[in-house]
């Protein structure tokens, strides 16, 4: 199975500062067909997780421009820009290259 | 707007079996692989099962493989996820998910709450 680490575990972010969150995979992600299989989460409090960033990089329909997402083969970042108080829950990776499909063990934002 | 409601969810006794549905509307459900994902409590999310856009290929992880099957129906927008023999540890929000061709969660249900104890 791959293995998903995400760091840190908690972040605690100023209104207005950037955070970065790091995805690591035990395997790379990169399918032969030439497309990585990361994707990014946002699971707010009491809510369903909602996609935020697709296949690295791309960002999802409707989700703000102060997402991005980095990385190549077995090292992943989401950054976000200009924290927002709207932005504090937990943060998953997960990747599709492979069954089991595995998430990361989730990364939660905190405003200070 | 896309929907995803998930229900059949509740208390049920070790051992015992339950079954969860999802109706989907507000996209062609046909057309989109379908998971099902859940979260015990205070934890982190697990994949549970994947259904083709068919239905005629499913995949599990080894901690449900054997106990759970995932179905659908095409012509009622629905899925569904049997659950057999059921333990303690698969105490969980259990949430329906839409997965694009590009493979991604495009789509997450509510979530039904699904607690096995005696």
């Amino acid at each position: 199975d791959i293995m998903m680490t995400q760091s840190p575990l908690s972040v605690a972010v100023t209104p207005g500062e950037s955070a970065s969150i790091s995805c690591r995979s035990s395997k790379s992600l990169l399918h032969s067909n030439g497309i990585t299989y990361l994707s990014w989460y946002l699971q707010r409090p009491e809510k369903s997780p909602q996609l935020l960033i697709y296949q690295i990089s791309n960002l999802a329909s409707g989700v703000s421009g102060r997402f991005s997402g980095s990385g190549s083969g077995t090292d992943f970042t989401l950054k976000i820009s200009r924290v927002e108080t709207e932005d504090v829950g937990i943060y998953y990776c997960v990747q599709f290259l492979e069954v089991p499909l595995t998430f990361g063990s989730g990364t939660k934002l905190e405003i200070k | 707007e896309v929907q995803l409601v998930e229900s059949g969810g509740g208390l049920v006794q070790p051992g015992r079996s339950l079954k969860l549905s999802c109706a989907a509307s507000g996209f062609t459900f046909s057309n989109y692989y379908m998971a099902w994902v859940r979260q015990a409590p205070k934890k982190g999310l697990e994949w549970v099962a994947t259904i083709s856009t068919s239905g005629s290929r499913t995949y599990y992880p080894d901690s449900v493989k054997g106990r759970f099957t995932i179905s659908r129906d095409n012509a009622k927008s629905s899925l569904y996820l049997q659950m057999n023999s059921l333990k303690s540890e698969d105490t969980a929000t259990y949430y329906c998910a839409g997965i694009t061709t590009a493979n991604w969660f495009a789509y997450w249900g509510q979530g039904t709450l699904v607690t096995v104890s005696s």
